[in-house]
């Protein structure tokens, strides 16, 4: 059982490039979620998705886009990179549509993104 | 909207010693409360929860928590430090409108154990 899945582990981008980062989960989770964690800010919700189809805007969702087009995958988009999005980004499900109210998210191992 | 605060980005403790770390919240409805615990280069874990029945909440690896609503607290204490447990620490609250639009985390504390 593989859990949530994150690709790729690291990755250095240049200001104005975009890029993909890859979340698949294999536990047939209806809810998705990206965080981003910054030294000494803990982790901010970006965008989360309650099911193929559905996405939605966390805390933190400018300069990231979404889609979830089937249960198990949920990329997270840099259209224009830039030097703030610098971070270690993590995803995240569970299985209730609900969310993480009452039961555990399961994360990823995350992406180290520096963006230059 | 829901908040966390957990006091003090750095704990230190000898090997044996109690650990505490303190974390208080704010929300305007009864909370769900987490705490998660995240290893060098690792995604987080979750350490327990609380869902608003017993107010002591074990969790794994011998850590537990109590909800204290009058003083808005809910501190992971483990009686013994293990070299193992030195990692970065998460509490966490629910929404107000629920658990869809995530988990509001605070800043983390860093767990230190001294040999």
């Amino acid at each position: 059982n593989a859990g949530v899945t994150q690709t790729p582990k690291f990755q250095v981008l240049k200001t104005g490039q975009s890029m993909t980062l890859q979340c698949a989960q294999d536990m047939n989770h209806e809810y998705m979620s990206w965080y981003r964690q910054d030294p000494g800010m803990g982790l901010r919700l970006i965008h989360y998705s309650v099911g193929a189809g559905i996405t939605d805007q966390g805390e933190v969702p400018n300069g990231y886009n979404v889609s979830r087009s089937t249960t198990e995958d949920f990329p997270l988009r840099l259209l224009s990179a830039a030097p703030s999005q610098t971070s270690v980004y993590f995803c995240a499900s569970s299985y209730s549509p609900q969310g993480p109210t009452n039961e555990k998210l399961f994360f990823g191992s995350g992406t180290q993104l520096s963006v230059l | 909207a829901q908040s966390v605060t957990q006091l003090g980005s750095h704990v230190s403790v000898s090997e044996g010693a109690l650990v505490l770390l303190r974390c208080n919240y704010s929300s305007s409805v009864p909370p769900y409360l987490f705490w998660y615990v995240q290893y060098p280069n690792q995604g987080l874990q979750l350490l327990l929860k609380y869902t608003s029945a017993a107010t002591l909440v074990k969790g794994i690896n011998g850590f537990e928590a109590e909800f204290k609503k009058s003083e808005t607290s809910f501190h992971l204490t483990k009686p013994s430090a293990h070299m193992s447990d030195a990692a970065e620490y998460f509490c966490a609250v629910s929404s107000d409108g629920g658990g869809a639009d995530g988990l509001t985390f605070g800043k983390g504390t860093h767990l230190i154990i001294q040999p």
